[in-house]
């Protein structure tokens, strides 16, 4: 069965400086998408990133992108000129191609100090 | 991303009561899923809402204490029956297969906020 291990249960980081979420999983497969998703105070889960495991280039969207290393099973998420707007609880998450259960990990809450 | 609403957005309830909970979207989806999360931990999937057949339930869920409705592309419930207090937990509704997008990305909704009392 996959799974997916967040190994940060918090982190803190002060405004403007950049920090790393990390992530591990394990699973058989060779095709499958990973996911970083925010949960403000509010509970909106929100989609900050997506890979395809098929892609070698790390996906990129503003200051958020991830460090893929497939044969390691690594999918970590750095976050550039934080902002206090990014404090959340932060998840990876997983999904098999062809199965539409995301597995998530145990999510990383993440303080930013002003 | 699709543009999804719940409701109610939270609720108290007693004890041997049940509550549906509504997850409708602005554009016709391929898939529809309901998850707990439950107070400090992680999501957790509860079942796939299928349009016009029986909801497909994960381990540990079942349809007796988490009946699904899914009556088209757009629209289900979730009802929670015969609540007790360790089904305090937020319920989250995703949507994925939107037409014209990827359907690989789930997409969710604000959740529900349940207490049971």
């Amino acid at each position: 069965a996959q799974t997916v291990t967040q190994s940060q249960p918090e982190m803190s980081v002060q405004e403007a400086e950049t920090v790393t979420l990390s992530c591990t999983y394990d699973t058989s497969e060779s095709d499958y998408y990973l996911f970083w998703y925010k949960q403000p105070p509010s509970r909106q889960m929100i989609l900050v990133i997506r890979q395809e495991a098929y892609k070698q280039q790390n996906a990129t969207e503003n200051r958020f992108s991830v460090n893929f290393q497939k044969a390691a099973k690594s999918f970590s998420l750095k976050i550039s000129d934080s902002q206090l707007g990014d404090a959340a609880m932060y998840f990876c998450a997983y999904l098999f191609q062809g199965a539409q259960k995301l597995v998530f990990g145990q999510g990383t809450r993440l303080t930013i100090n002003p | 991303s699709a543009v999804i609403s719940q409701k109610p957005s939270r609720d108290i309830c007693q004890r041997g009561t049940s509550l549906t909970i509504q997850c409708q979207v602005d554009s016709q989806v391929t898939m529809m899923f309901w998850y707990r999360q439950q107070p400090g931990q992680s999501l957790t999937l509860i079942a796939t809402a299928n349009q016009g057949s029986e909801a497909t339930y994960e381990s540990g869920f079942v349809i007796d204490k988490f009946p699904i409705s899914r009556p088209n592309l757009t629209f289900s419930t979730l009802t929670v029956s015969n609540m007790s207090p360790e089904d305090s937990s937020i319920y989250l509704c995703s949507v994925g297969g939107r037409s014209g997008y990827r359907t690989d990305t789930q997409y969710f909704g604000p959740g529900t906020r349940l207490t049971v009392l």
